[in-house]
């Protein structure tokens, strides 16, 4: 089974400090995703990564930032944390597809992050 | 990706079967029929998909209807942690630009004791 983990279940920061989020696969994965989830508004991708060391920006990347050093890990990064960036954020992954044209994302536990 | 329509919520008394309908009646001939669900305060997690065969997994059935414009995930014996909001995704990848996962209302599922 695909396991994707991510770093905190819950996160509780001041505004303007700088947050990292974590997310490890263990399935040798090549793409990577940091979505956020808010009530009303769905899942929202912020930024997503083809391979190592490579990224690309989602629909909402303003105000973060993401780190791809190696392909098993994928980081969020926050650089001054903002009240409204009070969110659910999920990690998933995906394995590059060879063949065919399924497309099957696995999604870490979520991390809670408040901002105050 | 093509529509999806699912009722709002579904109630399912344990140890019987969850029918979960899912209409699509834009879909084109290389999109898949996704299914996830989602627990409270947990990620998404991927439970099946299709072509225009049924399915069958460890988790559930799906049944896709011969034209291809609905289908139903079916849960065989529904316990209380099936419990969770399920959502159909119609989708096909067609490359590098296709990478979103476009999450709608879903239904939401509650097991009843």
């Amino acid at each position: 089974d695909v396991k994707v983990t991510q770093s905190s279940r819950y996160l509780v920061k001041r505004t303007g400090e700088k947050v990292f989020l974590e997310c490890v696969q263990d399935m040798d994965h090549e793409n990577m995703f940091w979505y956020r989830q808010d009530p009303g508004l769905g899942l929202r991708l912020i930024y997503f990564s083809y391979d190592v060391k490579m990224k690309e920006k989602g629909d909402i990347p303003e105000g973060y930032s993401v780190s791809r050093e190696k392909k098993e890990r994928f980081s969020l990064i926050l650089e001054s944390a903002s009240t409204n960036q009070t969110s659910m954020y999920l990690c998933a992954s995906r394995l590059r597809r060879t063949g065919g044209n399924t497309d099957t994302q696995y999604f870490g536990p979520g991390t809670r992050l408040t901002v105050l | 990706d093509a529509k999806t329509t699912q009722p709002t919520s579904m109630d399912c008394a344990e140890g019987r079967a969850a029918n979960l309908p899912c209409n699509h009646s834009t879909i084109s001939g290389n999109e898949y029929v996704y299914w996830y669900r989602q627990i409270h305060s947990q990620g998404p997690q991927y439970i099946i998909h299709g072509l225009k065969n049924n399915e069958t997994n460890e988790m559930a059935s799906l049944i896709i209807t011969e034209d291809r414009k609905s289908s139903t995930l079916i849960l065989p014996h529904a316990t209380l942690r099936d419990t969770a909001v399920y959502y159909c995704i119609v989708r096909a990848y067609s490359g590098a630009g296709s990478y979103q996962l476009t999450f709608g209302k879903g239904t939401k599922l509650s097991v009843i004791p």
